[in-house]
């Protein structure tokens, strides 16, 4: 168990929705990443989070965003779902920038139909 | 931007030595990573390189030679526990400083363990 918890663990949702995943980092941990998980693609770095700022943007599309509230867990949104969309959304943390480890959760699976 | 290549599937038996390996390119480096993922799970941190030279965790070891861009995670004394994907990942300065460091994986390295 990393200490990075992650909900729900599953979703199944419709094209053209839009859902919420939620992350609360490991305790004293400042820095949130998301990452997205499929099949052909890999592991690939979405976008960072430090002490509530934006810090990194990877591969994030613009129909995601993403914020880290002030008590430092964060929520990934996805909007207008497409099925590509559908993978494991994990969450790590760590305790700052340019850390020598980052922590991932358990993931959420997506499915869109 | 940022390449990291590793083999898609090896195989090896209990028991025995298995050297993965990882070449990756990269627009500035900050660090190689070892992450042993199982199926549907999350990935778990194994290693960390900066600097070149040979890192031992027990039967895990991890090499780096910055000028050849190249790592590989040695595992030593193979159970079939170890049976997982082996992602190597990159810190790239691209992604790093003033606290920022998203990792670039790589697309991983499917292990076998056969008894």
């Amino acid at each position: 168990d990393s200490g990075v918890t992650q909900t729900p663990k599953h979703l199944i949702t419709a094209t053209g929705q839009r859902v919420t995943l939620r992350c609360s980092p490991r305790s004293g941990d400042l820095s949130v990443y998301w990452y997205q998980q499929s099949l052909d693609q890999g592991l690939q770095f979405l976008i960072q989070y430090y002490n509530g700022e934006e810090r990194a943007k990877g591969n994030i599309l613009e129909r995601f965003s993403a914020q880290q509230f002030p008590d430092l867990h964060s929520e990934l949104n996805l909007s207008s779902l497409e099925l590509g969309d559908s993978a494991l959304y994990f969450c790590a943390s760590s305790v700052a920038g340019a850390a020598k480890t980052q922590y991932f959760g358990p993931g959420t699976r997506l499915l869109v139909l | 931007g940022q390449n990291i290549d590793q083999p898609t599937e090896m195989t090896a038996t209990e028991g025995a030595i298995v050297q993965i390996n990882c070449t990756y390119q990269t627009s500035g480096f900050n660090g190689l990573f070892w992450y042993q993922q199982h199926a549907g799970e999350a990935p778990t941190f194994l290693s960390y390189n900066v600097l070149d030279g040979l890192e031992e965790k027990g039967r895990f070891s991890s090499f780096l030679s910055r000028s050849k861009g190249y790592s590989y995670l040695l595992l030593k004394e193979l159970q079939m526990k170890d049976s997982a994907s082996y992602l190597c990942a990159v810190r790239d300065t691209m992604y790093s400083g003033g606290g920022a460091d998203g990792l670039t994986f790589g697309k991983g390295t499917h292990l076998i363990i056969q008894p």
